[in-house]
């Protein structure tokens, strides 16, 4: 089945300890992204990744790194974590054949930093 | 991107067709409408999108006017399941990244 799949689901951790959440797509697309999504916000986008070795930021990347060493993988990196990364995370992923392919979401990651 | 506006909040019995719609009229021509939608807090699932053409899949049906400043999607039979927040979104290509604004929470109602 194609999904994209996220690890963990829910996370509580305390502030400055770093943490990674994982994010698996078995599609073989090129482009991945992160978002962050907040009440009254909507969806933010973080970091995105256009294919391996290639990744560029979005409207929010501070306090997050990523790295892309593979096509499949995409993980988020919180290295000291805060109270205001506290929010529902979804990784996404699209193909770039074609002109144009929607996105596929994770089931997202529910982060609680306190 | 081209902004778009939907209303707030809509309700559709269970069985009838459920009609959404979205305002679009700043978009580009070589910008897509999409549809996703939000089962309370799971992963956005993509609906359907198109250009200029009346679109159909096994989900929906996607109006869009001829002068693409607005469309409609189209649940035929809605039930229980659909119940959820609804976004309609203008993207150029397959990286852009993507930007919900409120949506439509639609309830539909036994």
């Amino acid at each position: 089945e194609a999904q994209v799949t996220q690890n963990p689901r829910y996370l509580i951790t305390v502030t400055g300890k770093k943490l990674t959440v994982t994010c698996s797509q078995n599609m073989n697309h090129e482009y991945m992204s992160w978002y962050r999504q907040d009440p009254g916000l909507g969806l933010r986008q973080i970091y995105y990744s256009m294919n391996v070795e290639v990744t560029d930021k979005g409207d929010v990347p501070e306090g997050y790194k990523v790295s892309r060493k593979e096509k499949r993988n995409f993980p988020l990196i919180l290295e000291s974590p805060s109270p205001n990364q506290t929010s529902l995370y979804f990784c996404a992923s699209s193909s770039g054949q074609g002109y144009n392919q929607p996105q596929h979401f994770g089931d997202g990651t529910r982060l609680s930093i306190l | 991107d081209a902004k778009t506006t939907q209303p707030t909040s809509m309700d559709c019995a269970e069985g009838r067709a459920a009609n959404l719609p979205c305002n679009h009229s700043t978009i580009s021509g070589n910008e897509y409408v999409y549809w996703y939608r939000q089962i309370h807090s799971q992963g956005p699932q993509y609906i359907i999108h198109g250009l200029k053409n009346n679109e159909t899949n096994e989900m929906a049906s996607l109006i869009i006017t001829e002068d693409r400043k607005s469309s409609t999607l189209i649940l035929p039979h809605a039930t229980l399941r659909d119940t959820a927040v609804y976004y309609c979104i203008a993207v150029k290509t397959s990286y852009d990244k993507v930007i919900f604004g409120p949506g439509t929470s639609l309830s539909v109602i036994p």
